[in-house]
């Protein structure tokens, strides 16, 4: 398996601009998480789905930020309008179970510059 | 209200001998522990884990510790070697899933 796959690996856009970030778990996970690093709060959890069904949405920054999952291999967070604070890399990590001794696996990131 | 606190942001040392890293976290439900590892460009990779049941899980050269009552955790490396320079991020169990730290930059110079 190729593990989780992201895109973009780098995006910069300009402020106001829509940024889409997209996420393929590995196959047969069942969960799938969007997590943003950042120097003052590290890893943060925006929101997780189960099942392709969103489980909870609570680190959601505000309502500029969607995340949607249409099937189980593929899954979007979107940021519309982007603003320079999102700048920040952008995690997505997927898990078979909730049993913690399988931990998560991530993707390499998406590092986000909005200017 | 960050509910997992690696209070070093950074810790240096010489190879060959020990690192030690740490984590306070706040909610005494959480009832399992991670260690992740992050280098530049990558994403953070499991390490190790423990559960709330045990104090100590050893995986070749790298330890945790729980202190429950104290609400602490540490990851001990022996002996460092150059390749463990990254970031370590803690992790704690919430349900059904994680809550990380802020991240401790790790440097091992010969």
């Amino acid at each position: 398996d190729a593990g989780v796959i992201q895109s973009p690996r780098h995006e910069v856009t300009e402020m106001g601009q829509e940024v889409t970030l997209r996420c393929k778990p590995i196959s047969g996970h069942d969960y799938l998480f969007w997590y943003r690093q950042t120097m003052m709060r590290g890893l943060e959890l925006l929101i997780y789905f189960n099942n392709n069904v969103p489980i909870d949405d609570s680190g959601m920054p505000e309502d500029r930020f969607s995340a949607k999952m249409p099937n189980a291999s593929f899954s979007t967070l979107k940021i519309q309008p982007s603003e320079p604070r999102d700048s920040a890399v952008y995690f997505c990590a997927s898990s078979p179970g909730t049993a913690f001794n399988y931990g998560y696996t991530f993707g390499s990131g998406t590092r986000l510059t909005v200017v | 209200d960050q509910q997992v606190k690696q209070n070093s942001p950074s810790l240096s040392v010489q190879e060959g001998r020990i690192s030690i890293l740490n984590c306070d976290y706040t909610n005494s439900m959480f009832d399992y522990f991670l260690w992740y590892k992050k280098y530049p460009a990558e994403g953070p990779t499991f390490l190790i884990s423990i559960s709330s049941i045990k104090d100590k899980n050893e995986d070749g050269r790298f330890t945790v510790f729980l202190n429950k009552s104290a609400k602490h955790l540490s990851l001990h490396i022996v002996p460092s070697q150059p390749g463990d320079s990254a970031v370590y991020f803690c992790a704690a169990s919430d349900t059904d899933k994680l809550i990380f730290g802020t991240g401790t930059r790790l440097q091992v110079f010969p």
